[in-house]
């Protein structure tokens, strides 16, 4: 069975103040996404890694792709409040061609002004 | 144009009761897929539409769960009779092709009591 383990779950930092989120498995995944999802809404897709060590910026977040591609990482930046949210990693399922996804646990984070 | 949307936002029934979860893809989209949330846990995969057809419904949990999508557009997830343990988030997703990205509705929040 694909699982995906986030560390951390929980987040509470300061305005300005850098982090980092991680992503992990003991299953390779032909690429992982990353999603924000605020109270209310579903899961909006903020990036697709797919070639093993890839890196891939947005603004302030980088995400990263293990060499492996069993792990990712998620970076901010100089964290701002309207960054505050769930973070979920997922990748698509090997079992079936159904492109299903495998959500990952969640860090849930929250900025202070 | 319109995104992904689901009714009711917010349901909550006796257990027993019947409850009826409806999904209107982005027009178009081909796949459709419905994932659950339970307090505590991940997202996980209940089943994948393409069109009217069902791909996989590997993650439903038991024949309580009935999903349909007649003529290929809207889908409707139906609980009967609902227990306690299907209180969660149900969020349904549509993509236009199998590998292309996927989006979320806002979910429906079901407390069964």
């Amino acid at each position: 069975t694909q699982l995906l383990e986030q560390s951390p779950q929980f987040l509470s930092i300061q305005e300005g103040e850098n982090l980092t989120v991680y992503c992990n498995s003991s299953s390779v995944f032909s690429s992982l996404q990353w999603y924000r999802q605020e109270p209310g809404e579903g899961p909006v897709l903020l990036v697709t890694v797919v070639t093993g060590g890839e890196v891939k910026k947005l603004k302030r977040l980088t995400f990263q792709f293990g060499d492996a591609r069993k792990d990712s990482s998620l970076h901010i930046t100089a964290a701002q409040p309207g960054d505050t949210g769930l973070y979920l990693c997922a990748g698509p399922s090997s079992e079936g061609a159904t492109n299903k996804l495998i959500f990952g646990t969640g860090t849930l984070l929250a900025v202070q002004p | 144009e319109a995104g992904v949307t689901q009714f009711p936002s917010h349901s909550v029934i006796e257990k027993g009761q019947t409850v009826t979860l409806r999904c209107d893809p982005i027009s178009g989209h081909d796949n459709l897929y419905w994932y659950r949330r339970v307090m505590g846990k991940e997202i996980k995969f209940l089943l994948h539409f393409v069109k009217e057809s069902k791909q996989d419904e590997s993650g439903m949990p038991n024949n309580r769960f009935l999903a349909e999508r007649t003529g290929g557009t809207y889908s409707t997830l139906k609980v009967q009779p609902a227990e306690l343990e299907d209180s969660g988030v149900y969020f349904c997703a549509s993509s236009l092709q199998l590998l292309t990205e996927a989006f979320f509705g806002q979910g429906t929040r079901l407390t069964v009591v």
